[in-house]
């Protein structure tokens, strides 16, 4: 148990549906990531929040919309995605982006897009 | 765009043994390089966060090594046991921008009984 925990673990959703992936940390951190691993691939991040404001995005498209309420939740809203979207996604928190110190990691989600 | 390599790509190990494996990285603008282990249905877990050239750090039977100069980390795990499992993952972050991780594709070791 790293204190970061995500909900749901596995989702399977149409092209033309809505979903939301959330993450909570119970570890006082004040960043917050959302990963992609697609098979085959490295980890990708693709947001970074620090101090509840987005930092880092990574070139992703706009059909994947990350919201960060407080500290302690993140949530990633997926709308009309791809087959190609299918893969796990990760959450990750620390304390102070920017610095050298380690991630802690939620489970992830598994997500298949029909 | 940052290239981070693992290799090898797998490794079947007789439990007992000792192995190690390998992480690149740029040579230029380092800041730090985290290893981290991932098991199968859990969440990868921070194994080192390295930071100066020259480091050894060690946590039980495992230690890593690291080059800044000539861009490589080396991982070591000594007596082999079933519990090492797991997929091995190198993360770079360079000094030069923003300071996010740039993870490997990991070493997947498999401990045999």
């Amino acid at each position: 148990e790293t204190g970061v925990t995500q909900t749901p673990r596995h989702l399977v959703m149409g092209m033309t549906n809505k979903k939301s992936l959330k993450c909570e940390q119970h570890l006082g951190h004040n960043a917050m990531y959302w990963y992609k691993q697609s098979a085959k691939k490295p980890l990708e991040l693709m947001f970074v929040y620090s101090l509840e404001e987005r930092v880092e995005n990574n070139s992703v498209p706009s059909r994947f919309s990350p919201e960060c309420p407080n500290s302690s939740h993140l949530f990633l809203h997926l709308h009309t995605l791809q087959p190609e979207d299918s893969a796990l996604y990760l959450c990750a928190s620390s304390q102070g982006h920017g610095r050298a110190g380690e991630q802690f990691f939620g489970p992830g989600t598994r997500l298949t897009v029909l | 765009i940052l290239n981070v390599e693992q290799s090898p790509q797998s490794l079947h190990v007789q439990e007992g043994d000792s192995t190690n494996f390998t992480c690149s990285f740029p040579s230029s603008n380092f800041y730090a390089l985290h290893w981290y282990r991932w098991e199968t249905a859990k969440s990868p877990e921070a194994l080192f966060v390295m930071t100066l050239n020259g480091d050894e750090k060690k946590k039980g039977r495992i230690s890593a090594t690291l080059n800044t100069k000539e861009g490589y980390s080396y991982l070591y795990i000594k007596g082999s046991q079933p519990e090492d499992s797991a997929t091995y993952l190198c993360a770079f972050i360079s000094n030069f921008g923003n300071e996010k991780l740039t993870f490997g594709t990991g070493t997947r070791l498999t401990i045999i009984p």
